[in-house]
C-alpha cells in the first residue's frame, strides 16, 4: 500500500536556527497537505500544495512541493520555541482518496 | 461554533470490555477518519467513511469496529479483540476525501 515517510524523525535545535522537514510517498499524490500537533495537543491544518514545483510561504515557514508530486519539503528559517511540536505531511491515496499522513518529524527548539 | 468533538478526553476501562468512542462534527462534512497514535508515533488510520452508510477499514482495522449512521456521527468501537488498546485516539473530518482534515481534541484510552 501507499507509504508516506518523513525524515528526520528527530530534530533538536537552538533557536534562530533554520530547520527542515523532508516528505516522500511511495506514490505519485494529486495534493500534499501539512499539519502541526504541538505536545499534548492535536494536529491543525497548515496548508495544502496541489502544482508540480509549488512553492508556498507562511510568515518563517516555506512549503515545496516537489516536481514529480511524491515528495515535498516544509522549511522554517529562524526558528522560535513556538515552532516546538510535530510536523506531519499528508496526502490523499487510494481510489477513495483516504488522507494518510507521513510518520512525522518531532522539533525541538531550545532557547 | 463549528468543529468537531470527541468524548470524553479521558477514558479507563479493564481489560476485556469493549468501549466506545464518541466523534460528531457540525461541519456537514461528507468525510469522516480514525486515526491511533501511539507515543513518539505517525497517525496510523483505523477507518474512514466517504459518506453516511459507508465505511472502510484503513491500515489497523483489526479490534475496531465503526458505524456511520449519520452524517454528523462517526463512533469507534474499541473491542476486546484489539491486543493493545491503550493508545491516543483521533477524529477528523474533511470536506471530501482529498481535502483539509479538520481534528478533535482526541481521547487518551488507558485500558487496564
Amino acid at each position: 500500500g501507499q507509504q508516506v515517510m518523513q525524515i528526520p524523525q528527530y530534530q533538536h535545535v537552538q533557536e534562530g536556527e533554520d530547520f527542515t522537514t523532508y516528505c516522500n510517498s511511495s506514490t505519485t499524490l494529486s495534493n500534499i497537505q501539512w499539519y502541526k500537533q504541538r505536545p499534548g495537543g492535536h494536529p491543525v491544518f497548515l496548508i495544502q500544495l496541489v502544482k508540480s514545483g509549488e512553492v508556498k510561504k507562511q510568515k518563517r515557514l516555506t512549503f515545496q512541493f516537489g516536481e514529480a508530486k511524491k515528495n515535498s519539503s516544509l522549511h522554517i528559517t529562524a526558528t522560535q520555541t513556538t515552532d516546538v511540536g510535530t510536523y506531519f505531511c499528508a496526502g490523499p491515496g487510494g481510489a477513495t482518496n483516504k488522507l494518510i499522513f507521513g510518520t512525522g518529524t518531532l522539533l525541538a527548539v531550545q532557547p | 461554533d463549528g468543529g468537531i468533538t470527541q468524548s470524553p478526553k479521558y477514558l479507563f476501562r479493564k481489560e476485556g470490555q469493549n468501549v466506545t468512542l464518541s466523534c460528531e462534527q457540525n461541519l456537514n462534512h461528507d468525510a469522516m477518519y480514525w486515526y491511533r497514535q501511539d507515543p513518539g508515533q505517525g497517525l496510523r488510520l483505523i477507518y474512514y467513511s466517504q459518506i453516511v452508510n459507508d465505511f472502510q477499514k484503513g491500515d489497523i482495522a483489526e479490534g475496531y469496529s465503526v458505524s456511520r449512521e449519520k452524517k454528523e456521527s462517526f463512533p469507534l468501537t474499541v473491542t476486546s479483540a484489539q491486543k493493545n488498546p491503550t493508545a491516543f485516539y483521533l477524529c477528523a473530518s474533511s470536506i471530501e476525501g482529498n481535502t483539509e482534515a479538520f481534528f478533535g481534541q482526541g481521547t487518551r484510552l488507558t485500558v487496564v
